[in-house]
């Protein structure tokens, strides 16, 4: 089985400031992981993935991921919050063996202070 | 745009009513996915069709009812909804390879309330 966690509801972040939003995972083989961004009223969009290779991945507006193999983390991050940036976002990760589909996790907020 | 597209945004319908998601995607992929967004709660997978054959329903209640008349096209007709049906469905497409990553694209929802 394959699971994903996000630990916290919600991350609040000064503008400027760096930004991190935490995503651990289960699988029992290799993983695919995702972070999507949902803007209120819209519908899940594509931030970035990691497949193999690199563990920093690099995806839209600036944001990267970690990937962590000894830690099963994947966590997002920004070096510099913008206000725009406040948002619904989810991990999600694929077993790379198995046969279910994506699961994501339960999502954090993200608020940009101004 | 994603290239995902939900018809409509939103959605009131009484509990006796019947109506119809309809989901197009423009992307050429091969697999699609109905999903419901409620408050505080995981994403739930519905439904996923590949190459027009479901392959995957979460135990959904019959009162849901997809439709996948091509690789194009997905319907979710709704019958004897309850109020807790009330959310956010969303509507994905992906290009269903095997051992592929299935990167999923994301319509913008049809936000559904039943009175």
């Amino acid at each position: 089985a394959q699971s994903v966690a996000q630990p916290e509801d919600q991350v609040n972040v000064a503008e400027g400031n760096p930004l991190t939003v935490k995503c651990t995972y289960s699988v029992s083989g290799n993983p695919y992981l995702f972070w999507y961004v949902q803007y209120p009223n819209r519908g899940l969009q594509f931030l970035l993935k990691y497949i193999t290779g690199d563990n920093l991945v690099k995806g839209s507006y600036g944001f990267e991921a970690e990937f962590n193999k000894s830690q099963t983390s994947f966590h997002l991050k920004k070096p510099s919050a913008l206000v725009s940036d406040s948002a619904l976002y989810f991990c999600a990760v694929r077993d790379i063996g198995g046969y279910q589909k994506v699961t994501f996790g339960t999502g954090t907020k993200l608020q940009v202070i101004p | 745009e994603t290239g995902v597209t939900q018809t409509p945004r939103h959605l009131v319908m009484g509990m006796t009513n019947k109506k119809s998601l309809k989901c197009e995607q423009h992307l050429g992929h091969n697999a699609m996915y109905w999903y419901k967004q409620s408050a505080k709660k995981p994403l739930e997978l519905m439904f996923v069709y590949s190459l027009e054959e479901r392959v995957e329903n979460n135990s959904v209640p019959s009162r849901f009812s997809p439709e996948c008349p091509n690789s194009s096209h997905l319907f979710l007709h709704l019958h004897t909804l309850q109020p807790e049906d009330s959310a956010l469905y969303l509507c994905a497409s992906s290009q269903d390879t095997t051992g592929g990553t299935d990167t999923q694209y994301f319509g913008p929802g049809t936000r559904l309330t039943v009175l």
